[in-house]
């Protein structure tokens, strides 16, 4: 079966550490990954998209990391601020379809 | 920066009742979609807009379930007949392309059904 899975047990992390989430999934083939970050009560947030040619994305103190072989993406934040506290989502963007296939997300405590 | 505009921010309504969920997507975006997420569950595709014609949905989106641009602006989805398990917050999200481009997300509709 098809499956799309995120640790949902909450991360908790001391400010200034690296936050590193899983994103695996089986029986897929992706063409993109995305992540967004949701907030409470709030619409999720796009944050980053890799392509499945891609092993590697940054953007500011984000990076994403893609392997289609292992079917896992790896999400980072470096120097983690209070601020970063949210769910991430991770979204699959199937080939020849038009929607996004999101896991059920890791909530992020970034403690002062 | 562009936002995708939703409203009611909340809504409540009684079983059986009809109910019509806005959106103003992003004006240069051509692609459109409705999310739904029930409290607690992940985020689920309902629907994909695309030249006024619907291009995918889900088997959640059934015959009780509509889409409408009814001008330029404008993206609507009607419920025609709500079910209590129809309450969910609904996201309507917009993008410049098909494929390979993040979705701008509003920041939902709550509907409760009662």
């Amino acid at each position: 079966s098809q499956k799309i899975e995120q640790n949902s047990e909450a991360l908790n992390i001391q400010e200034g550490k690296t936050a590193t989430l899983t994103c695996n999934y089986t029986n897929y083939s992706p063409a993109y990954l995305q992540w967004y970050r949701q907030d409470p009560g709030r619409g999720p947030v796009f944050l980053l998209l890799i392509r499945e040619n891609e092993k590697e994305k940054r953007k500011e103190r984000l990076k994403v990391t893609f392997d289609t072989t292992l079917k896992q993406s790896l999400f980072h934040i470096t120097a983690s601020q209070p601020a970063d506290s949210a769910t991430y989502l991770c979204a699959l963007d199937i080939h020849n379809t038009g929607k996004l296939i999101f896991g059920q997300g890791t909530t992020l405590q970034v403690k002062p | 920066e562009p936002e995708v505009t939703q409203t009611p921010s909340h809504q409540v309504t009684q079983m059986g009742q009809e109910v019509i969920l806005r959106c103003v997507p992003i004006s240069n975006h051509l692609y459109f979609y409705w999310y739904r997420q029930i409290l607690g569950q992940k985020v689920e595709f309902l629907v994909s807009f695309y030249n006024n014609e619907i291009s995918e949905k889900s088997e959640i989106f059934d015959d009780q379930f509509s889409v409408e641009r009814p001008d330029g602006s404008n993206f609507t989805l009607k419920i025609r007949s709500t079910k209590l398990e129809d309450s969910a917050m609904y996201f309507c999200a917009s993008s410049e392309a098909a494929r390979g481009r993040g979705y701008t997300f509003g920041s939902g509709t709550r509907l409760t059904v009662v």
